[in-house]
């Protein structure tokens, strides 16, 4: 079974520029998350998806964060525009059915450093 | 906000030595899981404990749930190196809300 896949996996970019990370959760896997993870923390939940509509936001910076997951496969997370403290791990995570009763699998992660 | 808090932040043991791992949370739950998390990786699932069981085992791993301390703790009997890693709690408040992770206890076991 393969895993869950994000890309770019490391990212480099000035503040104020834009970034776009991708996530490929499990086959059939009905719930998508997004988490962000700053060095030395746990993750933070920024998102959460039930096939194509948004569960939990509440923790989504809305003004420089969007995602979307039009299809209810793949998920895009979009930065604009990044500011210093937004260097991190963004995580994307998967789970069928939704995940607090059950195992949440992650991807490896796109790593994010703003300079 | 975390719900989770791990103890300690961080543990240095030998090879062979056990480690253990606490976690306290704060609302009640419906299940608490700790996962492990190798540098530059993603998190991988270690174990599930549900509110109404208070011991469960995973070959080296033995996991305790005390709710009316709203705690956890996480053993890892006969480390190796390959433990080396950090190591985090999660809980589920209740239903089908998303897990709320702790800041980890960075685990190094020295060959």
């Amino acid at each position: 079974e393969a895993g869950v896949a994000q890309s770019p996996r490391y990212k480099i970019i000035e503040k104020r520029q834009s970034v776009a990370f991708w996530c490929n959760p499990i086959s059939g896997h009905a719930t998508l998350y997004w988490y962000q993870q700053i060095l030395g923390q746990g993750p933070k939940l920024l998102i959460q998806f039930q096939n194509n509509g948004v569960v939990d936001d509440s923790q989504l910076p809305k003004d420089r964060f969007s995602a979307e997951r039009l299809k209810g496969v793949d998920s895009t997370l979009k930065i604009q525009p990044a500011k210093l403290e937004d260097s991190a791990v963004y995580l994307c995570a998967s789970s069928s059915p939704a995940g607090s009763g059950n195992t949440i699998y992650f991807g490896e992660g796109s790593w994010l450093t703003v300079v | 906000s975390q719900q989770g808090e791990e103890d300690p932040q961080a543990l240095s043991i030998q090879e062979g030595e056990n480690a253990t791992m606490n976690c306290s949370y704060k609302t009640s739950i419906n299940n608490l899981q700790w996962y492990r998390q190798n540098s530059g990786r993603g998190l991988v699932h270690l174990i599930l404990i549900r509110s109404n069981e208070r011991e469960k085992h995973s070959g080296r791993l033995r996991v305790t749930l005390d709710t009316s301390k709203k705690s956890s703790s996480l053993l890892i009997t006969a480390s190796r190196a390959a433990d080396t890693a950090s190591y985090f709690c999660a809980t589920a408040p209740s239903g089908n809300t998303p897990l709320v992770f702790g800041k980890g206890t960075r685990l190094s076991v020295i060959a």
